[in-house]
């Protein structure tokens, strides 16, 4: 079964540093997302990525984040200079399949990335 | 805009007893909805979906949810709970009258089955 891979799947940095989130989505898949969980609570919407770029962002997604797919398998998120707020698990998505007709919109989530900023 | 309210933040049940994890929804149009069960340190995995159609629909490892457009809820239900089935679940809703792909998620429940 394909499924959606991210890493690290933990980094420590110190506040102010860059940090940059890989994930590999599901390989037949068009649409991209970044989703992010502070200490086991509500899962929050960042960004959705389409035909190279962003389709939908929230309030989160501030001028401190970006999103790119710098080859045809990954798509990253950056954070430019990390605050301590940012400290949470990063999840990757992806779905819709490219070849089928309809798609039902169910997202496919990795194992995801937790960011500890000190 | 879209939301979805998960009333209780935990719920605790006896193993081998039915459990209900209730969810409503608020859309501008038709939605598609989703129930998602997270297990400690672990990504969210997919249980099941409302498309279309039958108001019941069935998922993963037993668990059924039901639709209930006038009540606006989807309400995830099993009818013998595991202890296996401890978990946070979370609803999830994603609004075609607004088209977006997006999924937004409610807050979770976490459900604790006793033996």
């Amino acid at each position: 079964e394909p499924e959606v891979t991210q890493t690290p799947s933990h980094q420590v940095t110190q506040m102010g540093q860059e940090v940059i989130l890989r994930c590999v989505p599901i390989s037949n898949h068009l649409y991209f997302y970044w989703y992010r969980q502070i200490l086991g609570q509500k899962v929050e919407f960042l960004v959705s990525f389409y035909n190279n770029e962003i389709s939908e962002k929230s309030e989160i997604f501030d001028d401190q984040f970006s999103v790119e797919r710098p080859d045809g398998s990954n798509f990253t998120l950056k954070i430019r200079s990390t605050k301590l707020e940012d400290s949470a698990m990063y999840f990757c998505a992806s779905s819709e399949k490219r070849d089928r007709v309809v798609n039902t919109g169910e997202l496919f989530f990795g194992e995801g990335s937790r960011l500890t900023v000190l | 805009a879209q939301s979805v309210a998960q009333p209780e933040d935990q719920v605790n049940v006896a193993e081998g007893n039915p459990l209900t994890v209730k969810c409503t929804y608020s859309v501008s149009g038709n939605p598609y909805l989703f129930w998602y069960v997270q297990y400690p340190n672990r990504g969210l995995q997919f249980l099941l979906k409302y498309i279309t159609g039958d108001n019941l629909v069935k998922g993963s490892y037993g668990f059924e949810a039901e639709f209930n457009k006038s009540q606006t809820s989807f309400h995830l239900k099993k009818p013998s709970a595991l202890v296996s089935d401890s978990a946070l679940y979370f609803c999830a809703v994603r609004d075609l009258g607004a088209g977006r792909r997006a999924l937004t998620f409610g807050s979770g429940t976490r459900l604790q089955v006793q033996p």
